[in-house]
């Protein structure tokens, strides 16, 4: 069975500095899909950024990055530049395929991220 | 695009009561999930229709749960004689199938957080 794992459940820093946030997954499959998910006070899972396991190259979007490891299969989120909007929980999830051609996501337990000013 | 919309984005009842949740996928939107999140942990799938078909339900979702998409549009989650261990947020998402990339995308919706006295 796939499990994600973050072994960080809080985390705290400095507005404009950068904060790596850590995720560990289990899974025999060979091609596969993980996101880092945003959830802010409002309570609405935002999609922050995607990696395609057969992608060597690690997946950016503006500030966000990913340091995908396939073969200790880490994939650790690093935000630059943090800003106060930024402060939410954050899920690293992986995504499992369903029938015809559906997916569920297994999400880890979350890291509670607080930018301060 | 309105966005997944969820209601009522709380309920609060007590133990032994019926509950009805409701959920509107962004249009057009054929495929519908339904996952459950308890405090301090990641949400949990629970059900997926494509269109009008439930194609797939968790071990999680017991025989006091069920779930409908009568017309492929709208989704209800009903829940029978609640539990104390019901309480949590319930959490929709919908997403496109016009291509593979596209279908690894979920939009979700703001949660109804169930409250069982």
């Amino acid at each position: 069975a796939q499990t994600v794992t973050q072994s960080q459940p809080e985390m705290s820093v400095q507005e404009a500095e950068t904060v790596t946030l850590s995720c560990t997954y289990d899974t025999s499959e060979s091609n596969y899909y993980l996101f880092w998910y945003k959830q802010p006070p409002s309570r609405q899972m935002i999609l922050v950024i995607r990696q395609e396991a057969y992608k060597q190259q690690n997946a950016t979007e503006n500030r966000f990055s990913v340091n995908f490891q396939k073969a200790a299969k880490s994939f650790s989120l690093k935000i630059s530049d943090s800003q106060l909007g930024d402060t939410a929980m954050y899920f690293c999830a992986f995504m499992k395929p369903l029938n015809q051609g559906a997916q569920k996501l297994v999400f880890g337990q979350g890291t509670r991220l607080t930018i301060n000013p | 695009d309105t966005g997944v919309s969820q209601d009522p984005r709380h309920k609060i009842t007590k133990r032994g009561q019926n509950v009805t949740f409701r959920c509107d996928p962004i249009s057009e939107h054929n495929r519908l999930y339904w996952y459950r999140q308890t405090l301090g942990q990641g949400p949990e799938f629970l059900t997926y229709f494509q269109n009008e078909a439930q194609l797939e339900k968790s071990r999680l979702l017991s025989d006091r749960f069920s779930a409908e998409r009568p017309k492929g549009s709208f989704s209800t989650l009903e829940i029978q004689r609640t539990e104390q261990g019901d309480s949590a947020m319930y959490l929709c998402a919908s997403s496109p199938t016009r291509d593979r990339a596209t279908n690894e995308k979920l939009f979700f919706g703001s949660g109804t957080q169930l409250s069982v006295l």
